[in-house]
């Protein structure tokens, strides 16, 4: 596509329940990244993919989330037992090739809110 | 760790005026800066980077930032401020050689009339 796309835009769920986030990435980008942006601060970091592998998933805060992407393309964040603290906006981005001088293209993200 | 200060998270110009962004930065190597805007509603959009070279680098909307390393800042200035100018803006820095960005808590600019 375009651009990086993120689906749903918006996600309400309650607290308790299981939610899938889904980014799908420019084409023939190898580079994925998932950052979480709560209210009033800046995106911090998640995890980053390279390829199907989760190179780096150092930022993901506990084990109730997870993410994946099978084939090197689309990618999914899961959140098991959802909080009302992990209500925020979920972003996604990707670059050709992960290098530090290659852009990033963020989508426009998740929106999502544990009541 | 490296890690992106940004001073003020609201900062009010009028139009025309000289719109100046503060951002601090730790590394303990030599940093790749960005400074990336974000719309109401839209994702966030490079505005510009720094990697090596010359220190004064322009970006887009007429936006360009500095970096002085004894100073570890990274400052993103305008001459003259636009209504459409209006968003949040984040600084940040790469870390490692992976590309995943550390952000600053981002500064909201308003444009008055």
């Amino acid at each position: 596509g375009a651009g990086v796309s993120q689906t749903p835009s918006n996600k309400v769920t309650e607290k308790g329940k299981y939610v899938e986030l889904r980014c799908d990435p420019i084409s023939g980008h190898t580079a994925l990244y998932w950052y979480r942006q709560s209210l009033g601060q800046g995106p911090e970091f998640l995890i980053y993919f390279q390829g199907t592998g989760a190179a780096d998933d150092s930022g993901l805060p506990n084990d109730r989330f997870f993410a994946v992407r099978p084939e090197g393309s689309v990618s999914t964040l899961k959140i098991q037992r959802t909080e009302r603290g992990d209500s925020a906006v979920y972003l996604c981005a990707s670059s050709l090739d992960g290098g530090p001088n290659t852009e990033a293209f963020f989508g426009q993200g998740t929106r999502l809110t544990v009541v | 760790a490296q890690s992106v200060t940004q001073l003020g998270s609201h900062v009010s110009v009028s139009e025309g005026a000289l719109v100046l962004l503060r951002c601090n930065y730790s590394s303990s190597v030599p940093p790749y800066l960005f400074w990336y805007v974000q719309y109401p509603n839209q994702g966030l959009q490079l505005l510009l980077k720094y990697t090596t070279g010359a220190t004064l680098v322009k970006g887009i909307n007429g936006f360009e930032a500095e970096f002085k390393k004894s100073e570890t800042s990274f400052h993103l200035t305008k001459p003259s401020a636009h209504m459409s100018d209006a968003a949040e803006y984040f600084c940040a820095v790469i870390e490692g050689s992976q590309g995943n960005l550390i952000f600053g808590k981002g500064t909201k600019l308003s444009v008055k009339p």
